[in-house]
């Protein structure tokens, strides 16, 4: 069993449509990133969460620690939204730990006009 | 204020060939990682370096590969006598020196390695 999982892995939504993408990790973090890679190209950062939520535009990332499970939600979908979605967890502090991330498989997300 | 900078951003090899790729973090930041993206596989951590110093190296391979954070000039990631399993995306990513164990990292826009 893979540390952190995503679901779904593929996700076809259209214009418009509210979007959830779910990561369940098995690992006490210190934070857990969303990250937004296009096809063929760079990776951005879009939240780091230790707790709570966080919202930015059309994008909103929860955290529960208590059940290790995160969302990143987007509303209002565009085609532009399409993309691979990750999320990343960085392991509790301590020693080497330091840094060092754990990604998902990523959710690949198709959103038609 | 430049993002994190990475070159090539395409190189082709043969094997047996020595790659270098160059990472040249943002302004300010001293803790640079190195990620590797295999074809259909997900992101995986390689090695975290602050300047002059390597802190975990533990996704690294034992052979053929090791990376370096220089005091002046950027962070090289090194893969001698490349094979065709070395194919893969790069990234390079940074954050501040803080005492705060947690900061952003900022990723580069990857290295593509192709192997022939």
């Amino acid at each position: 069993k893979n540390e952190v999982e995503q679901s779904p892995q593929n996700l076809t939504a259209q214009e418009g449509e509210f979007i959830t993408i779910n990561c369940s990790y098995s690992v006490g973090i210190s934070a857990l990133h969303w990250l937004q890679q296009h096809p063929g190209g760079g990776i951005v950062s879009l939240f780091m969460l230790s707790s709570g939520k966080k919202k930015h535009g059309r994008l909103i990332a929860t955290i529960n620690i208590q059940e290790k499970h995160s969302s990143l939600h987007i509303t209002a979908s565009h085609p532009r939204d399409s993309a691979v979605y990750i999320c990343a967890v960085g392991a509790n502090a301590g020693g080497t730990s330091y840094g060092k991330l754990t990604f998902g498989q990523g959710t690949i997300l198709t959103v038609h006009p | 204020n430049a993002g994190v900078m990475q070159n090539p951003r395409h190189l082709v090899r043969r094997r047996g060939q020595e790659a270098r790729l160059r990472c040249s973090p943002m302004k300010g930041h001293s803790h640079v990682y190195w990620y590797r993206q295999l074809p259909e596989e997900g992101l995986k951590f390689m090695v975290y370096l602050q300047k002059e110093n390597i802190i975990d190296e533990s996704g690294m391979p034992k052979e053929r590969f090791s990376a370096e954070f220089p005091k002046e000039g950027p962070s090289i990631l090194r893969i001698q006598q490349v094979v065709r399993g070395d194919s893969a995306a790069y990234f390079c990513a940074s954050s501040p020196g803080s005492l705060l164990i947690w900061k952003t990292q900022y990723f580069g826009p990857g290295t593509r390695l192709l192997v022939l």
